[in-house]
């Protein structure tokens, strides 16, 4: 059972373009949503989190903005470089460092 | 490098030998988490130690499957009786427990192939 559902499986941009990557999630004991980056042959690596008290968190060019009402949660990349490509992860635990449920995984390309 | 190192990067295997991989965490990280990763999915959460106590299995990890952190330190993870379902990433992470906000650092995984 998929905890953490996520979408779109696949994302094409043009650089500088704003990719957004959704999640929802179902268990409302979750507290904390972390945000994965993976290149290919490398473990995934953590880009930004939030915990449900906030709306939104910016790091960078990353930005989350979390509905906690609607139990769902979103990625944003600003002025978003070929170098972005990879493919990224959403997921939900019950504090941090705690075992992670992940999503499926979002892939990006950010074209020239 | 001080990040969390799995050995070996690849390992292939006929069906029904057994693995073994190591993971040498973040040396001041006291949890240590085990997970697989299938292609094109996210990972999925295997098993998890503090120190050397194993806290928690998920329902993944079928009988043929062992962990141990016999020292609170490194950690092996065993499969025993390989099938070809057992191909995937074996991805292990490490994290500070008792910190605010410690978040889990991964290894670059163990590529398993079971011909």
């Amino acid at each position: 059972q998929q905890q953490v559902k996520q979408s779109p499986q696949s994302l094409i941009v043009q650089k500088g373009g704003i990719p957004i990557i959704n999640c929802a999630y179902e268990n409302t004991a979750f507290d904390y949503f972390p945000w994965y980056q993976q290149f290919p042959g490398k473990g995934p690596a953590l880009l930004i989190a939030i915990r449900p008290d906030v709306s939104e968190k910016k790091e960078g060019r990353f930005t989350i903005s979390f509905n906690k009402s609607a139990k769902q949660f979103s990625l944003h990349i600003m002025d978003s470089q070929p170098g972005d490509s990879a493919t990224y992860f959403c997921a939900a635990s019950l504090y941090s460092g705690y075992a992670l449920n992940f999503g499926k995984g979002t892939s990006l390309l950010v074209t020239p | 490098d001080t990040g969390v190192s799995q050995d070996p990067r690849h390992k292939i295997t006929k069906r029904g030998q057994n693995v073994t991989f190591r993971c040498d965490p973040i040396s001041e990280h006291n949890r240590l988490y085990w997970y697989r990763q299938t292609l094109g999915q996210g990972p999925e959460f295997l098993t998890y130690f503090q120190n050397e106590a194993q806290l928690e299995k998920s329902r993944l990890l079928s009988d043929r499957f062992s962990a141990e952190r016999p020292k609170g330190s490194f950690s092996t993870l065993e499969i025993q009786r390989t099938e070809q379902g057992d191909s995937a990433m074996y991805l292990c992470a490490s994290s500070l427990n008792g910190v605010s906000d410690s978040p889990l650092h991964f290894g670059n995984g163990t590529r398993l192939t079971v011909t």
